[in-house]
């Protein structure tokens, strides 16, 4: 069956580092991929989204660009803030009866100051 | 544009007594809706999905069930609650159910704690 698998966490930088959170993907077909990010006690909020290969989604300063050859969906910022300390989930939609979507454990991130 | 309620944002209930949910979408005809439930973590976990009127799929055997009485209303429900029922409880929708590939919308979720 189609599956995710995010990196481990928690993921702790200091503010306006770098951030790479791997996302790889097993999927049948041409799935689309989403990331999306859980605030302390609130829902999930889409953060960005890709529909076929080579495709990039961006928002807010995230990026993850949809590589078919590797199955990966990357999401990386230039430089975080405190403000995005958060889980971030990976996602692929299933194309199927119902538009399921199978979500990746999530990867907490710490950002300090 | 689209919007999705979910309520009661927080609720403490006593073990054995029963449960109800509301969800409620928006701006949107005909979507799909879903239940997940959260648990001391993370990890989403679907329980209900719902592709139109009285049309419910139950994703995991349990002690909760759903409904859906209006194109719009997705309601989670439980005769008797059990210790494990205790979690983060979230709505969602997406465009359906002809459409496909599209993401899913969340409510702000349900803190369900059981006594």
């Amino acid at each position: 069956g189609n599956s995710v698998t995010q990196m481990e966490g928690p993921v702790t930088l200091s503010e306006e580092a770098f951030l790479t959170i791997n996302c790889t993907y097993t999927a049948t077909g041409y799935p689309s991929l989403f990331w999306y990010v859980q605030y302390p006690g609130e829902g999930l909020q889409l953060l960005l989204k890709a529909t076929k290969a080579d495709d990039k989604g961006s928002n807010k300063g995230f990026e993850a660009t949809y590589r078919k050859e590797t199955t990966s969906f990357h999401l990386e910022k230039g430089s975080v803030q405190v403000s995005d300390s958060a889980v971030y989930f990976c996602a692929l939609s299933e194309r199927e009866y119902g538009n399921k979507l199978v979500f990746g454990a999530g990867t907490i991130l710490r950002v300090k100051s | 544009s689209q919007t999705i309620h979910q309520w009661p944002a927080t609720l403490v209930q006593p073990v054995g007594s029963p449960l109800s949910l509301e969800c409620t979408v928006e701006g949107t005809s005909n979507p799909n809706l879903y239940w997940y439930r959260q648990a001391a973590g993370r990890g989403l976990q679907l329980l209900f999905y719902s592709v139109g009127i009285g049309q419910i799929s139950s994703e995991v055997p349990q002690n909760l069930s759903a409904s859906r009485p209006q194109d719009r209303q997705f309601i989670l429900s439980s005769k008797k609650l059990l210790l494990s029922d205790s979690g983060f409880y979230l709505c969602a929708w997406s465009a359906g159910p002809t459409a496909v590939n599209q993401p899913q919308h969340f409510g702000d979720g349900t803190r369900l704690s059981i006594l």
